[in-house]
């Protein structure tokens, strides 16, 4: 167990539809990044953020969006959904800032989206 | 799309067999990190290697960083049925974790 929590696990929607995966990070990471993994795709990076704030923005399309709480927890919010949207949607946190410096990141169990 | 390539892209062996994986980056890294993805299931971190650290060793894991050949290999020794998984490695690239495509090993009891 990572220590990092995310739900639903399982999500299973329309197209044109609108969902929001919830991340709750380990004790103490101020860090949360989100990641897409698809067949076709892999493993891709979402969005980054530290503390409440925005830090790494990845190939993040325009109907997604993403925030962070003052408990330090995120949400990512998928809109106008397209079947190629269906995709395990990870969460992960670290302790420390993305950078160039060492860092491992701690992965959640994954929310499984399914848009029909 | 992900800057970083894995090979093999899947790999069967027998119990007691050691497996290698073999990656490929290319930008300058300041480390390099290997995770391990059971199916359909979260990440989870094994290993880090820095980028002055030649190799390192973590129980039956040994992961060597060539940064010349902007290559790493993961090598698992004695494999078990439980090594079952997929294995990126994965570096830091403007503040965000690049991902390779992964080796798919399949360990036979």
């Amino acid at each position: 167990d990572s220590g990092v929590t995310q739900t639903p696990k399982h999500l299973i929607t329309a197209t044109g539809q609108r969902v929001t995966l919830r991340c709750s990070p380990r004790s103490g990471d101020l860090s949360v990044y989100w990641y897409q993994q698809s067949l076709d795709q892999g493993l891709q990076f979402l969005i980054q953020y530290y503390n409440g704030e925005e830090r790494a923005k990845g190939n993040i399309l325009e109907r997604f969006s993403a925030q962070q709480f003052p408990d330090l927890h995120s949400e990512l919010n998928l809109s106008s959904l397209e079947l190629g949207d269906s995709a395990l949607y990870f969460c992960a946190s670290s302790s420390r800032v993305a950078g160039d410096i060492y860092n491992e990141q701690f992965f959640g169990p994954g929310t499984r989206l399914t848009v029909l | 799309s992900q800057q970083g390539e894995e090979d093999p892209q899947a790999l069967s062996i027998q119990e007691g067999e050691n497996a290698t994986m073999n990656c490929s980056y290319k930008t300058s890294i300041n480390n390099l990190q290997w995770y391990r993805q059971n199916s359909g299931r979260g990440l989870v971190h094994l290993i880090l290697i820095r980028s002055n650290e030649r190799e390192k060793h973590s129980g039956r894991l040994r992961v060597t960083l060539d940064t010349s050949k902007k290559s790493s290999s993961l090598l698992i020794t004695a494999s078990r049925a439980a090594d079952t998984a997929s294995y990126f490695c994965a570096h830091y690239q403007g503040g965000k974790l690049i991902f390779g495509q992964g080796t798919e090993l399949s360990v036979k009891p």
